[in-house]
C-alpha cells in the first residue's frame, strides 16, 4: 500500500543533543511537508520541499534542518538550538496532480 | 496572508444529534479548503475537500461541508454522530500546488452515550 511511513513513533532525547526524525513516502509525490504540533495550537509548518535538492523555511523553522536527497525522504533534524522541541511531528506530501495533503502517523518527541 | 479559524475550541455533542462544526477563513482568492480528521497520537486523515464547482461537498464518514464565499466560511456538517467520530477536526486552506497549508487550531468533538 502507498503512504508516507515516519519512524520512530516515540522518541526520547537528552536536551542539548541532536536528534533525527525520518519521512518516507512511496506515493511518488513531489512536495514534502514538515509540521509541528502543539496542543491547542493547530499545525504549524517548519519546512517545505517542492523538488529534491530544494526546501523552503516555514514559520517555525529556526532551530530545525533538513535535506532531501531523494525524493521519497524528506527527514528533519532537531538541533539543540531548538529551545522547546518536545512535541508532536508530523510528516505530509502532496502531487502536482492532487493538492490535497497525505500525512504520516507522526512522531513523538520528548526531550528530558 | 492566508488564515484560518475555528471559533469553537471543544464541542460535546449527543450520540446521534447533529454536528456542526464552524470554519472560517481569509485568502485572496478562491481557496483550496480541507477538512482533517485526527485521533489522538495520530496522523491526519482527510475527510473532505473544495477545489471548485459544487460549493456543498461530500466527504467519507457521512460528513459533508458547505463553502460559502459571501461569509468566507467552510463549515463541517453531519446529521447524527456516532461515538467513533469523537476525535481533533481540523480545517485548513490551501493555495497552489507545493505551496503551504494553513491549518486552523482544531476543534475538538467529545460524543456521550
Amino acid at each position: 500500500d502507498g503512504g508516507i511511513t515516519q519512524s520512530p513513533k516515540y522518541l526520547f532525547r537528552k536536551e542539548g543533543q541532536n536528534v533525527t526524525l525520518s519521512c518516507e513516502q512511496n506515493l511518488n509525490h513531489d512536495a514534502m511537508y514538515w509540521y509541528r504540533q502543539d496542543p491547542g495550537q493547530g499545525l504549524r509548518l517548519i519546512y517545505y520541499s517542492q523538488i529534491v535538492n530544494d526546501f523552503q523555511k516555514g514559520d517555525i523553522a529556526e532551530g530545525y534542518s533538513v535535506s532531501r536527497e531523494k525524493k521519497e525522504s524528506f527527514p528533519l533534524t532537531v538541533t539543540s538550538a531548538q529551545k522547546n522541541p518536545t512535541a508532536f511531528y508530523l510528516c505530509a506530501s502532496t502531487s502536482r496532480l492532487n493538492t490535497e495533503a497525505f500525512f504520516g502517523q507522526g512522531t513523538r518527541l520528548t526531550v528530558v | 496572508a492566508q488564515s484560518v479559524t475555528q471559533p469553537d475550541i471543544h464541542i460535546t455533542v449527543s450520540e446521534g444529534a447533529s454536528l456542526e462544526l464552524r470554519c472560517n477563513y481569509s485568502y485572496g482568492a478562491t481557496p483550496y479548503l480541507f477538512w482533517y480528521v485526527q485521533s489522538p497520537g495520530q496522523g491526519l486523515q482527510l475527510l473532505l475537500k473544495y477545489f471548485s464547482g459544487d460549493t456543498l461537498v461530500q466527504g467519507i464518514k457521512g460528513f459533508e461541508a458547505e463553502f460559502k464565499r459571501s461569509q468566507s466560511s467552510f463549515n463541517l456538517r453531519k446529521p447524527s454522530v456516532h461515538w467513533s467520530d469523537a476525535a481533533e477536526y481540523f480545517c485548513a486552506v490551501g493555495a497552489d500546488y507545493g505551496q503551504n497549508f494553513v491549518f486552523g487550531p482544531g476543534t475538538r468533538l467529545s460524543v456521550l452515550p
